[in-house]
């Protein structure tokens, strides 16, 4: 099964600049990968879903990026904003139907 | 906006005994999930349903789980007999077509501790 690796430790940063969150998979590359937004005592919310012939996806101040080689995707917040602080959690594939999911960055917009 | 819904928000069993978690999932979708998240880990895959049949599930998911679609517009999950480790946010989603299609929408989560 896919083993996904996030940075545990919450990202602070000041508002209105780009937030930058990292996901990384170590087993098979999969067909595609999702990212959701979760606030504390909530269900996941999704936000992207990008496959693997998509270098890059983008959604309003949203981008998500899928490098393959690197087993790597990167999701960015441009202009970010308070509103924007919540876990964001990045999903893979599982089989046809199931999702593993990260443990997931806790980012914290400083107003 | 369509939303899932599941009942109750909060349940708490004693050890030993029978839940049953309820979702009313989005009315024109056809895959229905069940995931659960203990607290401070993981979101974990349980099961996936897709007419009227399991498609898969995971190691968690033993014979102690049971799924079923009693009608038209509920989709539950049952815990026959449930254990301390059982106690978590169980989340139910249901999406139009499989995960690798499109996206799934999660519920509020049912709060499970067992005692």
């Amino acid at each position: 099964s896919q083993k996904i690796e996030q940075n545990s430790e919450a990202l602070n940063i000041q508002e209105g600049k780009t937030a930058t969150l990292t996901c990384n998979y170590t087993n098979y590359s999969p067909a595609y990968l999702q990212w959701y937004r979760q606030d504390p005592g909530r269900g996941p919310v999704f936000l992207l879903l990008i496959r693997e012939n998509e270098k890059e996806k983008r959604k309003e101040r949203l981008k998500v990026t899928f490098d393959t080689t690197l087993k790597q995707s990167l999701f960015h917040i441009t202009a970010s904003q308070p509103a924007d602080s919540a876990t964001y959690l990045c999903a893979l594939e599982e089989g046809r139907r199931a999702l593993t999911f990260g443990s997931g960055t806790r980012l914290q917009v400083q107003p | 906006e369509p939303e899932v819904t599941q009942t109750p928000s909060h349940q708490v069993t004693q050890m030993g005994q029978e839940v049953i978690l309820r979702c009313v999932p989005i009315s024109n979708h056809l895959y229905f999930y069940w995931y659960r998240q203990i607290l401070g880990q993981k979101v974990e895959f349980l099961v996936s349903f897709y007419n009227n049949e399991i498609s898969e599930k995971s190691e968690i998911f033993d014979d102690q789980f049971s799924v079923e679609r009693p009608d038209g517009s509920n989709f539950t999950l049952k815990i026959r007999s449930t254990k301390l480790e059982d106690s978590a946010m169980y989340f139910c989603a249901s999406s139009e077509r499989g995960h690798e299609n499109t996206e799934a929408f999660f519920g509020q989560g049912t709060r499970l501790t067992v005692v």
